[in-house]
């Protein structure tokens, strides 16, 4: 079974903060994203990763960055949280060809105040 | 611009009575469809998923159906149980695009006794 970890469930931040979520994967796949669910929104994807130290923009990648060192490992960086960027944070993972069937973590809930 | 589109934010259906989720898309580079399930505070899981060579995927009680010429596909739980109340968003990729899923904004099932 495919197992993505997520290091927090909860997490309460002050705006300005820089706030750390972190990722891991144990299934040796070369693909990570980088998610936040809104509702009304759907998933909307922000970063995502083919390679160790490789990285692509997604659709809503502003305000966050991130970084892939370990192929297992993948972290979402708010470099300055705002409150705006309250939300749950998804991570997930996928083999490099097909299918493409991508597999998520539990998530992050993240408060910003 | 919303590719993929839900358009029912929210379904109830019986329990045994059958269930069909709907899902447009209108990206006719799109070649692979998946199904996700979320229950509230954990992550998508992996429903089903179709191939656009294919119009039809079956697996118990989940079949997916693609109508490529009207960009829809649609999914059917029959029979509903109450175990099956969730949100679900329909997925949507393109060859070349790196697994990248472009996900609906989800329908909330409720299977009701």
């Amino acid at each position: 079974d495919v197992k993505v970890t997520q290091s927090s469930r909860y997490l309460v931040k002050r705006t300005g903060e820089k706030v750390f979520l972190e990722c891991v994967q144990d299934m040796d796949h070369e693909n990570m994203f980088w998610y936040r669910q809104d509702p009304g929104l759907g998933l909307r994807l922000i970063y995502f990763s083919y390679d160790v130290k490789m990285k692509e923009k997604g659709d809503i990648p502003e305000g966050y960055s991130v970084s892939r060192e370990k192929k297992e490992r993948f972290s979402l960086i708010l470099e300055s949280a705002s409150t705006n960027q309250t939300s749950m944070y998804l991570c997930a993972s996928s083999l490099g060809g097909p299918p493409k069937t991508q597999y998520f973590g539990p998530g992050t809930r993240l408060l910003v105040l | 611009d919303q590719q993929v589109k839900q358009n029912s934010p929210s379904l109830s259906v019986q329990e045994g009575r059958i269930s069909i989720l709907n899902c447009d898309y209108t990206n006719s580079m799109f070649d692979y469809f998946l199904w996700y399930k979320k229950y509230p505070a954990e992550g998508p899981t992996f429903l089903i998923s179709i191939s656009s060579i294919k119009d039809k995927n079956e697996d118990g009680r989940f079949t997916v159906f693609l109508n490529k010429s009207a960009k829809h596909l649609s999914l059917h739980i029959v029979p509903s149980q109450p175990g099956d109340s969730a949100v679900y968003f329909c997925a949507a990729s393109a060859s070349g695009t790196a697994s990248k899923l472009t996900f609906g904004t989800g329908t909330r099932l409720q299977v009701t006794l």
